[in-house]
């Protein structure tokens, strides 16, 4: 079942702050974040683990609440560049295999 | 290294047609995986591949065939072309192992419009 993304959109003045939520009704393994701009890829930014790890971007932050299954990306002094499509993705491992599933995106602008 | 590359960049087809989707990485990842983006929306997967010779369906999988003789090579095939197969079609690359999960690479997606 696909994970529910808050807010959908977004709009913030360079330099504000964004929270963008992420929401599952099953047992997570991991919650990944990626960036998409319009006609491009997505691009990976971070990988939160069950149990705690994290690796990913230095200047994006963000949290996982494995009980509540539940993960927040956490951008701040958000720059020009940050503008894009931000989708999370729910892993779940089944057998031998982990699949993903991507929320419906959140789109943010930044504007001058 | 090239990461992940796709061919070809469009396609227009016509309903009935076939064709296929090509997807190559220089990365030595073993999963492979592929995904249709709709406008205005997320990623839904449509096979997955954990090494050469293992395939399985994801979310969306029908109207679409996939192999993976090689570590390299993940072609999409499209049997039948509809209009509800026009989408953008992403394939990603990693290296996942059983105690910790790991980034998808993705190629630069293939733009597929069936008319």
């Amino acid at each position: 079942q696909q994970p529910v993304q808050s807010p959908q959109a977004v709009i913030l003045r360079e330099g504000e702050d964004a929270v963008i939520n992420c929401s599952s009704s099953k047992a997570l393994y991991s919650v990944h974040w990626y960036r998409q701009k319009h006609g491009e890829a997505p691009v990976f930014l971070m990988i939160l683990l069950k149990g705690g790890e994290q690796k990913g971007h230095e200047k994006i932050s963000a949290s996982f609440n494995e009980k509540k299954q539940q993960s927040s990306l956490y951008l701040t002094a958000s720059q020009l560049s940050y503008s894009g499509t931000y989708f999370c993705g729910t892993e779940i491992w089944a057998g031998t295999a982990s699949k993903l599933t991507f929320g419906t995106g959140t789109r943010l602008q930044v504007t001058l | 290294n090239a990461g992940v590359t796709q061919t070809p960049k469009f396609r227009i087809l016509k309903i009935g047609q076939s064709m296929t989707l090509q997807c190559t990485q220089d990365m030595n990842h073993n999963y492979m995986y592929w995904y249709r983006q709709d406008p205005g929306m997320g990623l839904k997967l449509i096979y997955y591949s954990v090494g050469a010779g293992i395939t399985d369906k994801g979310e969306v999988p029908n109207g679409y065939n996939v192999s993976r003789s090689t570590t390299e090579d993940f072609p999409l095939r499209l049997e039948l072309a509809a209009p509800s197969q026009t989408s953008v079609y992403f394939c990603a690359s990693s290296q996942p192992d059983r105690l910790r999960s790991d980034e998808q690479y993705f190629g630069p997606g293939t733009r597929l419009t069936v008319t």
